[in-house]
């Protein structure tokens, strides 16, 4: 019954690295996103992607970038990890009546 | 813009007592709206929705309707379990884009036997 899956659930970078996030759904869904969550503040969405290679700023879109080369899946990218990034990274896809997330990743940048 | 305001928690109470998270809404249009939740060490999931005024989205005992007039989403649960413990997130979807949520800052439920 697996829908949305991430690459790790557990992830710790030093500053400075390029760090990648793996999202893969398996339900043929148009549109991905990316999340940030951090106590207090709920979920901020960083991108979304509506179709292969295309792709749409979120409210938090500074520094990170996003790849959607194939359907399913969808790559958050940090091009230089900063302790401010330090948070849960979770990715949904979308379907009619909402949307279905993964388990999440837990980034730490130390 | 379109956005949500919930409760803040922790909402601490105990075993068998009955659960309200206040969710109230602003947006243009007709959203739908959801309530995730997000039990400890997993991602979210969708607890129940209503796509339009006056409908009843309801699942595992919690219930929440569509009130246009308040623009509001109460979660409410009748008798709560230990196993309830989690962050609720109050959402809507906004209209015509792409299908993406608007969160709530979510309510934190701790359940105690």
């Amino acid at each position: 019954d697996v829908k949305v899956t991430q690459s790790s659930r557990y992830l710790v970078k030093r500053t400075g690295e390029k760090v990648f996030l793996e999202c893969v759904q398996d339900m043929d869904h148009e549109n991905m996103f990316w999340y940030r969550q951090d106590p207090g503040l709920g979920l901020r969405l960083i991108y979304f992607s509506y179709d292969v290679k295309m792709k749409e700023k979120g409210d938090i879109p500074e520094g990170y970038s996003v790849s959607r080369e194939k359907k399913e899946r969808f790559s958050l990218i940090l091009e230089s990890a900063s302790t401010n990034q330090t948070s849960m990274y979770l990715c949904a896809s979308s379907f009619a009546a909402g949307q279905d997330f993964g388990p999440g990743t837990r980034l730490t940048v130390t | 813009g379109d956005s949500v305001t919930q409760m803040e928690g922790p909402v601490t109470l105990s075993e068998e007592a009955f659960l309200t998270i206040n969710c109230t809404y602003t947006a243009t249009g007709y959203p739908s709206l959801f309530w995730y939740v997000q039990y400890p060490g997993e991602g979210l999931q969708l607890l129940l929705k209503a796509t339009k005024a006056d409908d009843k989205g309801s699942n595992k005992g919690f219930e929440a309707t569509y009130r246009k007039e308040t623009t509001s989403f109460h979660l409410e649960k009748g008798s709560v379990q230990v196993s309830d413990s989690a962050v609720y997130f109050c959402a809507l979807r906004i209209t015509d884009s792409w299908g993406k949520l608007q969160f709530g800052a979510g309510t934190q439920v701790v359940v105690t036997p």
